[in-house]
């Protein structure tokens, strides 16, 4: 049974191009989880999906983040015009259920750097 | 949210016990105690949880307090490959809870 998937691994973008981060969850998974970890900082929650919908996006700027997770296929964070602030590593986590003993299971992430 | 404190680093050397403390004095009732660690480049993983008995997995022991205020992670035997971040983490049987709140966390270092 394959982990959560993320990809690229890294990223490079220059200032105002856009990056865009997959995430497949593991098989049975329909619960995703981002995190964003900034240098020398603990990973903060940014968004919370199931198939089709947004439920939690109270962590995630109001500004130039998105993020999907459709029906076929992985989830996307997308996060436009990028700024040197957005370097950071993004983290996706997946569960089968939501209940408070069910384990997040996190990819390995994905460095975003901003030039 | 409940917070937790743990202290920020600690030295063990492989082969020996180690025991990882974390103070959690305002938990409620319902707050389920989870460890999760980090190695170097990679993602959290899951250790172990527990509510209000002591717990034991194939990778660690979680000692709770009887007045649940604070709990100790056992790492029986450390090995270099246990050197990680640990994060304590207090998760609420309702609301939100899929919400893990990472702080800082206690880094392992483990001498060979």
């Amino acid at each position: 049974n394959a982990g959560v998937m993320q990809n690229p691994r890294h990223l490079v973008r220059r200032r105002g191009q856009e990056a865009r981060l997959r995430c497949s969850p593991m098989k049975g998974h329909s619960h995703v989880y981002w995190y964003r970890q900034l240098p020398e900082e603990g990973l903060k929650f940014m968004v919370y999906l199931q198939k089709e919908n947004i439920i939690d996006e109270s962590g995630m700027p109001k500004e130039r983040f998105s993020a999907e997770f459709p029906k076929e296929g992985p989830s996307i964070l997308r996060i436009q015009q990028v700024v040197r602030g957005d370097s950071a590593a993004y983290f996706c986590a997946s569960s089968r259920m939501t209940s408070v003993g069910e384990t997040q299971y996190f990819g390995p992430g994905t460095r975003l750097l901003v030039l | 949210d409940a917070k937790t404190t743990q202290p920020n680093s600690m030295e063990s050397n492989e082969e020996e016990p180690v025991h990882l403390p974390c103070n959690h004095s305002t938990i409620s009732g319902t707050d389920y105690i989870h460890w999760y660690r980090q190695l170097p480049s990679q993602g959290p993983e899951y250790v172990i949880h527990g509510l209000t008995s002591n717990v034991n997995n194939r990778m660690a022991s979680l000692a709770i307090a009887e007045d649940r205020k604070s709990s100790t992670l056992i790492l029986h035997r450390a090995t270099l490959r246990d050197a990680a971040v640990y994060y304590c983490i207090l998760r609420a049987s309702g609301g939100s809870n899929y919400k893990l709140t990472f702080g800082k966390g206690t880094l392992l270092t483990v001498n060979p």
